[in-house]
């Protein structure tokens, strides 16, 4: 089944410890993004990548990291997660020329 | 950058028809996208237009005029299973890079 999976689905984590959330399609997409969903604010984007080793900043860059050594992984590092980082963060890869958008099931995370 | 709008909540009766309009502002456009999210979960696909006129998908219909900034979806015949938020994107190609840009959502109500 075409998916793209998305873990931890929760996370409840503390101010200061690094974290991963990691990401992985089995379409062989090349274009691959971070977003994250928060109340009146709709989807944000922070980070994609058009293949792998080509990574670019999206909207909200600031805080997070991200790596593409893989076509299908994608993992959004955050080095030291604060309060502000509570959130819906959603994966997403699409084919090439990236249009239709599929995405993953959400991570909730909050950070204390 | 790009800048969308869309109404932030919407109120249908069962069976009727609707229609969601969005406006953007971007500095390179490369297609216009409108999702579907159900409360609680990931983004869903509905229909894609990156030339103008109006692209027809069962119940759903969506109209795009790049000259005016402008896309609206249509629903027929509501179901009570459309309560959903419907999000528009909008993808912008500027170099190499792909970015994608979402509002914030309309959230329709489908009443009996």
């Amino acid at each position: 089944e075409a998916q793209v999976t998305q873990n931890p689905r929760y996370l409840i984590t503390v101010t200061g410890k690094k974290l991963t959330v990691t990401c992985s399609q089995n379409m062989n997409h090349e274009y691959m993004s971070w977003y994250r969903q928060d109340p009146g604010l709709g989807l944000r984007q922070i980070y994609y990548s058009m293949n792998v080793e080509v990574t670019d900043k999206g909207d909200v860059p600031e805080g997070y990291k991200v790596s593409r050594k893989e076509k299908r992984n994608f993992p959004l590092i955050l080095e030291s997660p604060s309060p502000n980082q509570t959130s819906l963060y959603f994966c997403a890869s699409s084919g090439s020329g990236g249009n239709i958008q599929y995405f993953g099931a959400g991570t909730r995370l909050s950070v204390l | 950058g790009q800048n969308i709008d869309q109404p932030t909540e919407m109120t249908a009766t069962e069976g009727a028809i609707v229609q969601i309009n969005c406006t953007y502002q971007t500095s390179g456009f490369n297609g216009l996208f409108w999702y579907q999210q159900h409360a609680g979960e990931a983004p869903t696909f509905l229909s894609y237009n990156v030339l103008d006129g109006l692209e027809e998908k069962g119940r759903f219909s969506s109209f795009l005029s790049r000259s005016k900034g402008y896309s609206y979806l249509l629903l027929k015949e509501l179901q009570m299973k459309d309560s959903a938020s419907y999000l528009c994107a909008v993808r912008d190609l500027r170099g190499n890079a792909g970015k994608s840009t979402f509002g914030d959502g309309t959230t329709l109500t489908v009443k009996p």
